[in-house]
C-alpha cells in the first residue's frame, strides 16, 4: 500500500450533474497529481497541485477543476458531467514540485460512472 | 508532443515462460522512463525506472533497459508466475517540466498454470 487514499471508491452520477472526488496524500508529500483512466486506456494527466497552487494542467476543459488544502489533501471537481467522463480517476502524491523527479505514489482510484 | 507506444495485449503465457512487452517512446530532451503495474481493482504501482540512456531498471525479476538509439524500454522477465497477471504500463516523464507522467495504453498479461 502507498498511503494514498481516495474517496469514494465508486459512484454513479447523471449527465449534467457535478461531482467531487477526494484524495489524501502520503505523509510528507506536498504535491498531488490527478489522472483520468478510461476503460482499456492508460492514465491521462489532468492537473497537478503543489503547495495549494495548480502548477500544471493537461488537455482537459475548465469544467475539471481542483483544490489542494493546507494538509496537502486534494479535491477534483467535475461540473456538467458528460458520458465520456466515465472513468477511473487516480490521484498520485509525490514530494517536491516543479522539475522534481520524485516518484509518484498512486491511490486505488475512484470509479465514476455517468449515466 | 511526447508519447508512449506499447504492444497491444492481451499477452497470454504459461507459467515459467519468458516475457517481453515492447515499449517505444517519442520525446524531446532526455526523459525518464518507467514501468507501472496495475493489479485488478488496485491503483498503479511503480515496478521499475531508468533515468538516463543505458540504465537498466530491475525489480522482482523484471528488467528494462533504456535504449536511446532505438527509443525503447522493453520490459522482460525470465520466468513469469501466475501472480504476475496484471496490466503493465510504460510511461515517461520528460526533463524540464513538472512531474507529469505520460502513459502508454497498457498491456494486459495473463499467466496460466
Amino acid at each position: 500500500e502507498t498511503g494514498v487514499t481516495q474517496s469514494p471508491t465508486h459512484l454513479i452520477k447523471t449527465r449534467g450533474q457535478q461531482v467531487t472526488l477526494r484524495c489524501s496524500s502520503q505523509s510528507g508529500h506536498n504535491t498531488v497529481s490527478w489522472y483520468q483512466q478510461a476503460l482499456g486506456q492508460g492514465p491521462q494527466f489532468i492537473f497537478q497541485y503543489y503547495r495549494e497552487e495548480e502548477n500544471g494542467r493537461g488537455n482537459f476543459p475548465p469544467r475539471f477543476s481542483g483544490l489542494q488544502f493546507p494538509n496537502y489533501s486534494s479535491e477534483l471537481n467535475v461540473n456538467a458531467l458528460e458520458l465520456d467522463d466515465s472513468a477511473l480517476y487516480l490521484c498520485a502524491s509525490s514530494k517536491g514540485g516543479d522539475r522534481d523527479i520524485n516518484e509518484q505514489y498512486f491511490g486505488p482510484g475512484t470509479r465514476l460512472t455517468v449515466t | 508532443g511526447d508519447s508512449v507506444t506499447q504492444m497491444e495485449g492481451p499477452v497470454t503465457l504459461s507459467e515459467e515462460a519468458f516475457l517481453t512487452i515492447n515499449c517505444t517512446y517519442t520525446a524531446t530532451g532526455y526523459p525518464s522512463l518507467f514501468w507501472y503495474v496495475q493489479y485488478p481493482g488496485e491503483g498503479l504501482q511503480l515496478l521499475l525506472k531508468a533515468t538516463k540512456a543505458d540504465d537498466k531498471g530491475s525489480n522482482k525479476g523484471f528488467e528494462a533497459t533504456y535504449r536511446k538509439e532505438t527509443t525503447s524500454f522493453h520490459l522482460e522477465k525470465g520466468s513469469v508466475q501466475v501472480s504476475d497477471s496484471a496490466v503493465y504500463f510504460c510511461a515517461l516523464r520528460n526533463s524540464g517540466g513538472y512531474n507529469k507522467l505520460i502513459f502508454g495504453a497498457g498491456t494486459r498479461l495473463a499467466v496460466h498454470p
